[in-house]
């Protein structure tokens, strides 16, 4: 069974920083790209950021590049946002999400997510 | 980057059928045949109910079915039941590595 838990989220000050950690189980971590989706209180979906199964290539929507980071440990089963600059913006709740394939294509599996809450 | 536009709402009555649209403001969708339908009830995480345009991952019911027409994406919802009532929402591949997310449809079953 696949299972993806998110951990990491809480409240920062505007400007501060927070990594988030996803710890994947019950797949072959290394073999699918898996990917980041936030969802604002009240709103919809937004795709955040994607890497592919190996690592080497990432990607990242136009809100967050040159903020956010995002990077994985295939030998620990676990994927990262790192995340800067922070903004009220940036409020939501953050998925872990599974990829179907080895690069960012579509999501399979989701985590229950982890609210993160940019306030003074 | 583009979006996907999906109409705020949708409703229908049990046994009834309901359609809800998801249409790319450039190639996005027509594109590519990386078309994902999610359902997400309160409080939930999304569930993924249609992939690649029309297929249905195992345990979903064949009441949900999904299309595509130039860079328009369908999902149907067919013989509507009440643990239907949720918010829908659509993704595609947008190139590059890149997904993107329609703004989410409320289907209401009346």
């Amino acid at each position: 069974e696949v299972q993806l838990l998110e951990s990491g989220g809480g409240l920062v000050q505007p400007g501060g920083s927070l990594r988030l950690s996803c710890a994947a189980s019950g797949f072959t971590f290394s073999s699918y790209a898996m990917n980041w989706v936030r969802q604002a209180p009240g709103k919809g979906l937004e795709w955040v950021s994607g890497i592919r199964g190996s690592g080497d290539s990432t990607n990242y929507a136009d809100s967050v590049k040159g903020r956010f980071t995002i990077s994985r440990d295939n030998s620990k089963n676990t994927l990262y946002l790192q995340m800067n600059s922070l903004r009220a913006e940036d409020t939501a709740v953050y998925y872990c999400a599974k990829d179907f394939r080895n690069f960012p294509r579509a999501i399979d599996y989701w985590g229950q997510g982890t609210l993160v809450t940019v306030s003074s | 980057q583009s979006a996907l536009t999906q109409p705020p709402s949708a409703s229908g009555s049990p046994g009834q059928s309901v359609t809800i649209s998801c249409t790319a403001t450039s190639s996005d969708v027509g594109g590519y045949n990386y078309v994902s339908w999610y359902q997400q009830h309160p409080g939930k995480a999304p569930k993924v109910m249609i992939y690649e345009v029309n297929k249905r991952p195992s345990g979903v019911p064949d009441r949900f079915s999904g299309s595509k027409s130039g860079n328009t994406a369908s999902l149907t919802v067919s013989g509507l039941q009440a643990e239907d009532e949720a918010d829908y929402y659509c993704s595609s591949y947008a190139g590059s590595n890149n997904l993107v997310f329609g703004g989410g449809t409320k289907l209401t079953v009346l």
